[in-house]
């Protein structure tokens, strides 16, 4: 049973990088093709979808964000890693890691527990 | 605004049968492209409860089902039980934005 934990600080101060991990384990992040996302949900709103990387290392992230995000992947510790830079009262959001599965385009197949990340100065 | 459009909120009694409508567009559901349907009970992890349109991942009762007609698609739980009390998601692929994209969620209540 594949299983994801998010891990990061939960308050961040405006302007700066808001920086999470999310440890895979129950199977390796390096096999098949998957697309490890994240996806954050502010309060009192829906889900919004912010990006993917693949164990090849391609990412794809959404425009909305613009150049603010990085998403990297460590196969060598089954884990991906989110940055997001500049960020604003706007981010305040619970930011999970989960991982895309099934036909093109994929959905969302396990999810981690969520972390919840607060902007405030 | 969710590009993907729910009620915010469905109720109904045990044993009952609800139903979720998830409204899209010509560039998501309509475009063809499948829908999902997540279960988050709050506080825990999003369940992936339905996929491409209609289908049950292993372990989830035959009292969830899917549909699809144009541009809508819709969630229906029989049988409701306390349980099911939970809020719902669904999820697509919008070509347009180039994006994954959800609704805004739907919060059922069990009577």
């Amino acid at each position: 049973q594949v299983q994801l934990q998010e891990s990061g600080p939960g308050l961040v101060k405006p302007s700066q990088t808001l920086s999470l991990t999310c440890n895979v384990s129950g199977g390796s992040i390096n096999s098949g093709s998957y697309y490890w996302t994240w996806i954050r949900h502010h309060p009192g709103k829906g889900l919004e979808w912010i990006g993917y990387i693949r164990s090849s290392g391609s990412t794809y992230h959404n425009p909305s964000l613009k150049s603010r995000v990085t998403i990297s992947i460590d196969t060598s510790t089954n884990q991906l890693s989110l940055k997001l830079s500049s960020v604003t009262a706007a981010d305040t959001a619970v930011y999970y890691c989960a991982r895309g599965g099934g036909k093109i385009p994929v959905y969302f197949d396990y999810w981690g527990q969520g972390t919840l990340v607060t902007v405030s100065s | 605004q969710s590009v993907l459009t729910q009620p915010p909120s469905v109720s109904g009694a045990p044993g009952q049968r609800v139903t979720i409508s998830c409204t899209g567009s010509s560039s998501n559901i309509g475009a063809g492209y499948d829908v999902q349907w997540y279960q988050q009970v709050p506080g825990t992890a999003p369940k992936l409860l339905i996929f491409d349109n209609n289908n049950r991942p292993s372990g989830v009762p035959d009292r969830f089902s899917g549909s699809k007609s144009g541009t809508s698609v819709s969630l229906a739980i029989t049988g409701l039980q306390a349980e099911d009390e939970a809020d719902y998601y669904c999820q697509s692929y919008d070509s347009s934005l180039s994006i994954w994209v959800f609704g805004g969620g739907t919060k059922l209540t069990v009577l």
